[in-house]
C-alpha cells in the first residue's frame, strides 16, 4: 500500500513540451505538496493545497501549474519545458496537525534534453 | 533568510558513531526535523524534536537541540553500512503555512 505515489518515475521529454506529473495520497491527510530536487540534492518547495486551497506558492515560473482536484490528489502541469526543470520533483503530504512532518512519494525524475 | 546549513559530508567507519549537524535560522520553529534519503529514493522521515526539548533517543538515534545557538544535531549510534545516505535536517515554518525548509543535506559514508 503506498501512501504517496507519483506517475510517472521517469519522464524524458524535449524542450519545448508541455507535460504533467500525477500525485495521489492514501493516508487521509488534508495537505499536499510539491519540492524540486536539483542536481546538488537541494530541496525547494514549490506549492502547497490545504484541502483544494492554494496555500503556498513559491517563486515559480507561470509554466508550472498546479492543479488539486480533490485533497488525496495534487498534480503538476508544466508547459513549455527548459533544460533548467531537469530535476526529481517530489509530492508530499501531511495532516494539520503541527508535529507531523511529511510523508513523501518517492520522486520524478525529469530531463529535459 | 531561510538558510539551513549542514555540511555536506562524513565519512565514518563502521561500528562508530556518526554526528550530523544542522543550524536553522527561524527561532520560532516549533519543530525540527531529520530525514533520510537512500539513492534513487524519496525521503524517509526518521525523527523530530519539539523546539521546548533538549534531546530525544530513538533507539540508535539521538537528537539534541541547542535553542538559544539554533543548532542541531542527529547521533547515530554504531553506524551500519546500510546507514550510508543523504540525511537532510528541516525546520517548519508555522508562520509560512507549515512549510518545511530544508538544508543542504549531509552525505554520509559508512566504510567497512
Amino acid at each position: 500500500d503506498t501512501a504517496v505515489s507519483q506517475t510517472p518515475k521517469y519522464l524524458v521529454t524535449q524542450m519545448g513540451n508541455d507535460k504533467s506529473i500525477k500525485c495521489e495520497q492514501n493516508l487521509g491527510h488534508d495537505t499536499m505538496y510539491w519540492y524540486k530536487q536539483d542536481s546538488k540534492k537541494f530541496l525547494k518547495i514549490m506549492f502547497s493545497y490545504n484541502n483544494k486551497e492554494l496555500i503556498i506558492n513559491e517563486t515559480v515560473p507561470n509554466r508550472f501549474s498546479p492543479k488539486s482536484p480533490d485533497k488525496a490528489h495534487l498534480n503538476l502541469h508544466i508547459n513549455s519545458l527548459e533544460l533548467g526543470d531537469s530535476a526529481v520533483y517530489f509530492c508530499a503530504s501531511s495532516p494539520m496537525s503541527r508535529n507531523y512532518g511529511y510523508t513523501f512519494g518517492s520522486g520524478t525524475r525529469l530531463t529535459v534534453v | 533568510g531561510e538558510d539551513v546549513e549542514q555540511s555536506l559530508f562524513l565519512s565514518v567507519r563502521e561500528g562508530d558513531s556518526s554526528v550530523i549537524n544542522c543550524t536553522y535560522t527561524d527561532s520560532s520553529s516549533t519543530y525540527l526535523y531529520w530525514y533520510k534519503q537512500e539513492p534513487g529514493a524519496g525521503l524517509q522521515l526518521l525523527t523530530y524534536i519539539f523546539s521546548n526539548m533538549d534531546m530525544k533517543q530513538d533507539q540508535r538515534l539521538t537528537v539534541l537541540l541547542n535553542k538559544k545557538d539554533k543548532h542541531l544535531s542527529l547521533r547515530i549510534a554504531d553506524t551500519q553500512t546500510g546507514d550510508s545516505a543523504i540525511y537532510f535536517c528541516a525546520e517548519k515554518w508555522d508562520n509560512q503555512g507549515g512549510k518545511l525548509i530544508f538544508g543542504q543535506g549531509t552525505e554520509l559514508s559508512v566504510k567497512p
